[in-house]
């Protein structure tokens, strides 16, 4: 069992919805979560960090975090083609975990 | 405000060679962190530092892999001998301090052995 699992996609929306990546974790203890965006052939940058159980709210992002279900997701509001990316989730608990990524495309 | 300087950009060697790998993180960020990436795969942590020390390295393969930090700013990463597997893009990061996790990367180093 992987760290960090992300389904790897590809997730296609169409211009304007509502794109929604999930993340699972296995290590109980981990208490820091970050989503990062990578376009192909750069290298990633961070959109949010979580820590506590529920939502936060940056811009047309929202994370949210469950610990007892070990589950964490970005919902991104009224996608954009400029949104087409990998998206990563990244764990710390005692060691870093990246997932392997989400290829999301926006179709205009 | 600068961000994470990496060089070269590009390396190519043949196996067996030796490479290095140089990061400069942000100004004033205390945390620097090596990574590697493969193609379609997440970022890999091969070594944290927490100003000069090591404080993770457990991804670390010592026999050919080696890192240092010397000043607690700019930092080295070190394959000798390179191996055919070792093609990747080597990412460094930088993070202000321990309690501040947020990572910011440089534009990394793809390698490629032949």
């Amino acid at each position: 069992q992987k760290e960090v699992e992300q389904n790897s996609g590809p997730l296609s929306v169409p211009e304007g919805a509502i794109a929604s990546l999930n993340c699972t974790y296995s290590d109980r203890v981990s208490q820091s979560f970050f989503w990062y965006r990578q376009y192909s052939g750069k290298s990633p940058e961070l959109i949010m960090s979580i820590y506590s159980n529920g939502d936060k709210e940056d811009g047309r992002f929202t994370a949210q975090l469950n610990k007892a279900s070990q589950y964490v997701s970005l919902l991104i509001r009224d996608s954009q083609p400029s949104d087409s990316a990998t998206y990563l989730c990244a764990v710390f608990g005692n060691q870093f975990y990246f997932g392997t990524g989400t290829s999301l495309t926006v179709i205009p | 405000e600068a961000g994470v300087v990496q060089s070269p950009r590009y390396k190519i060697i043949e196996k067996k060679q030796p490479v290095a790998f140089w990061c400069n993180p942000i100004s004033g960020h205390n945390t620097l962190y090596w990574y590697l990436q493969n193609l379609g795969q997440g970022p890999e942590l091969l070594i944290r530092y927490e100003n000069e020390e090591a404080v993770d390295d457990s991804q670390l393969p010592k026999d050919r892999f080696s890192a240092e930090r010397l000043k607690g700013v700019d930092s080295t990463l070190k394959i000798q001998p390179a191996e055919l597997g070792d093609s990747a893009v080597y990412l460094c990061a930088s993070s202000s301090h321990r309690g501040n996790l947020e990572q910011f990367f440089g534009p990394g180093t793809r390698l490629t052995v032949l």
